[in-house]
């Protein structure tokens, strides 16, 4: 019963914004929006995450579309270390479990 | 700031056998997970300490699993007796309150068993 559901895997040119689509159409009101990524042999690193706005940090921004059901990360010049799997998950602030689903598995390429 | 950290790193040993992993939350951290990863299932959520009692250890799969957090600084996960399909890697990861999405993760234990 997968809240969210992300391309399987994509491919991005070394220093272009990377954008990586998710959809939560069944998302409810006090869910929020998580993103977390794995690099390989490594365990997942949290990266960002949102209720309504948009949201920017040093390592990425999330776009939320404005009846929360689909959102993007987007990695603005991605590097070849952002070679990971990327994890987009719905939770609640109270005591929510992380659900980790198959994530989107992004290649960036000299 | 060290970060999580598990011990052993890699571990291999053989059906019938205990396996106890180890795990050192971030100093402050109130809150306290173990998941286990495999190519089938994936990441799954094993259990989840806050202020060191367990509080929802609904993820662990069978009577062969226990964990414990005798203090705020120290958490263990053993497995006894171990079965071939208990390989995975099992991470660790804490977090500075229960509702808090915002966990950091341990490098993780590869167990192997034989």
């Amino acid at each position: 019963d997968a809240k969210t559901t992300q391309p399987t895997s994509m491919d991005c040119a070394e220093g272009r914004a990377a954008n990586l689509p998710c959809n939560h159409s069944t998302i409810s009101g006090n869910e929020y929006v998580y993103w977390y990524r794995q690099i390989h042999s490594q365990g997942p690193q949290y990266i960002i995450h949102g209720l309504k706005n948009n949201e920017t940090n040093e390592m990425a921004s999330l776009i939320i579309t404005e009846d929360r059901k689909s959102s993007t990360l987007i990695l603005p010049h991605a590097t070849l270390r952002d070679t990971a799997v990327y994890y987009c998950i719905v939770r609640e602030n109270s005591w929510g479990k992380l659900q980790f689903g198959a994530g989107t598995q992004v290649v960036v390429t000299p | 700031d060290a970060g999580v950290i598990q011990s052993p790193r890699h571990e291999v040993t053989e059906m019938g056998q205990e396996v106890t992993l180890r795990c050192k939350p971030i100093s402050g951290h109130n809150s306290l997970f173990w998941y286990r990863q495999t190519m089938m299932r994936g990441l799954e959520l094993l259990i989840y300490f806050n202020n060191n009692v367990p509080i929802d250890d609904s993820g662990m799969p069978e009577d062969r699993f226990s964990a414990k957090m005798p203090n705020a600084s120290f958490s263990t996960l053993k497995i006894q007796p171990s079965e071939p399909r208990d390989s995975a890697v099992y991470f660790c990861a804490s977090s500075s309150t229960p509702t808090t999405g915002e966990q950091f993760f341990g490098p993780g234990t590869r167990l192997t068993v034989l």
